[in-house]
């Protein structure tokens, strides 16, 4: 059963450009949710989509959005980088059942 | 407001040494509580996952303990070795499941 995968691995950006990340769920979760992590901050929660429709949100601007498809896999949309941006972003499904987190290895983005 | 707290922050041992890792919450009401671990530069896996009955539970030379009254957690690793050197997450979820908190994840780092 193929795990959580998230692309780009790497992407170096430049200031008010956008970035789009992707993230595809292990095959029959439905839940996916996304994380911000900076080093010192720890993980901080973005958001999280359930059958196409967003069902939680952390404390993010306007700025960050994100969308899932029919197939569960899900997309992520940050516009007018800033430099605080520049972080990991780490793509989560969810088993139904025991509601335990599977996490992707992650987007790194870079904003110069 | 729901917190998770964990310490130290960072740590240093030698290989085969034992550690001890804490991590106190107030979410409220209660679901249970994770371990993740996460090497540099890739997502977090599961070791553990307890619940308000389960006071120990043990992954090969990690145990975890669980003191559901005093909301206090323990993560103990057995002999040490140089591929524990990780961040260490503790994730507790309220009882709804959709509410997941994070601490802010002890380094830990194993030195020959």
């Amino acid at each position: 059963k193929a795990g959580v995968t998230q692309t780009p691995r790497y992407l170096i950006k430049t200031r008010g450009q956008q970035v789009t990340l992707s993230c595809s769920p292990i095959s029959g979760h439905r839940s996916v949710s996304w994380y911000q992590q900076t080093p010192g901050q720890g993980l901080q929660f973005l958001f999280e989509y359930f059958s196409e429709t967003q069902r939680n949100k952390g404390n993010f601007p306007g700025r960050f959005s994100g969308r899932q498809f029919s197939n569960s896999r899900s997309e992520m949309n940050v516009s007018t980088l800033e430099l605080g941006d520049s972080a990991l972003y780490l793509c989560a499904s969810r088993g139904q059942n025991t509601g335990e987190l599977f996490f992707g290895e992650g987007s790194r983005l870079t904003v110069l | 407001k729901n917190q998770v707290e964990q310490s130290p922050q960072s740590l240093i041992i030698l290989e085969g040494k034992n550690c001890t890792l804490q991590c106190n919450y107030t979410v409220s009401p209660f679901s249970n509580l994770r371990w993740y671990k996460q090497d540099t530069g890739r997502g977090p896996v599961s070791l553990t996952i307890m619940t308000f009955s389960e006071n120990t539970k043990s992954n090969g030379r990690y145990t975890a303990t669980l003191d559901a009254d005093t909301k206090q957690s323990s993560l103990h690793i057995t002999a040490s070795q140089l591929s524990d050197s990780a961040s260490y997450i503790c994730v507790v979820s309220a009882s709804n499941n959709n509410d997941m908190r994070f601490g802010a994840g002890t380094r830990l780092t194993v030195k020959p």
